[in-house]
């Protein structure tokens, strides 16, 4: 069973709009994170924001924020006033205790495409 | 400016060819992972070193074999490699500790002929 998943393979949004993007994770574990990343066509990961399973707010950083539902297991990023330079693709991920207990592991989705149209 | 550096940024090579893709993290962190990224695949994590010992190897062909000499260096040594590991190589560091937000690398593009 997939742990990550990411329904929407592409989505476009206006120039200045806001947009969510859909993550739904499943794990039995308490204490978990949960974190986003965009990925430009040059290739590089860029993280952007995370979640701890025990945050009580939801997380925010700059026109980025996480709407963590914890009971329905979801965790969408918002990206407010959309810009051009936001078309990428986004990754949601999540961390895990590792079975060797020494690291911690994420596990990607399969991702989603936004492009932002002028 | 990048926290993670990876070289070389393109590479063609032949499956008869030995090669190595090489990484240099500058952010201080304990952890190194190597990541395998196909076309309509999710990232595919491969090695993770923690503290300068492997403590994951998720299933990886030994034609892969990373080496990580230090905290801040992390190689993956290719050889005999099949058309099919042609993918975009993705390193990435981070501290064991704390919130472990992995930060990566640009990649290597790799392709085998």
């Amino acid at each position: 069973a997939q742990k990550i998943t990411q329904t929407q393979p592409g989505m476009f949004v206006q120039e200045k709009e806001a947009v969510t993007l859909d993550c739904t994770y499943d794990t039995s574990d308490p204490s978990y994170g949960l974190f986003w990343y965009k990925q430009p066509s040059s290739g590089e990961m860029i993280f952007l924001i995370y979640q701890g399973s025990y945050d009580q707010q939801n997380a925010t950083e700059g026109r980025y924020s996480l709407n963590f539902q914890k009971a329905r297991k979801s965790a969408n990023l918002v990206i407010s006033a959309s810009q051009l330079g936001d078309s990428a693709m986004y990754f949601c991920a999540m961390r895990e205790p590792s079975s060797s207990g020494s690291a911690r592991q994420l596990t990607f989705g399969s991702g989603t495409q936004l492009t932002v149209l002028p | 400016e990048t926290g993670v550096t990876q070289t070389p940024r393109h590479l063609v090579m032949g499956m008869t060819n030995k090669k190595s893709l090489k990484c240099e993290q500058h952010l201080g962190h304990n952890a190194m992972y190597w990541y395998k990224q196909s076309a309509k695949k999710p990232l595919e994590l491969m090695f993770v070193y923690s503290l300068e010992e492997r403590v994951e190897n998720n299933s990886v062909p030994s034609r892969f074999s990373p080496e990580c000499p230090n905290s801040s260096h992390l190689f993956l040594h290719l050889h005999t490699l099949q058309p099919e590991d042609s993918a975009l190589y993705l390193c990435a560091s981070s501290q064991v500790e704390g919130p472990n937000e992995q930060y990566f690398g640009p990649g290597t593009r790799l392709t085998v002929t």
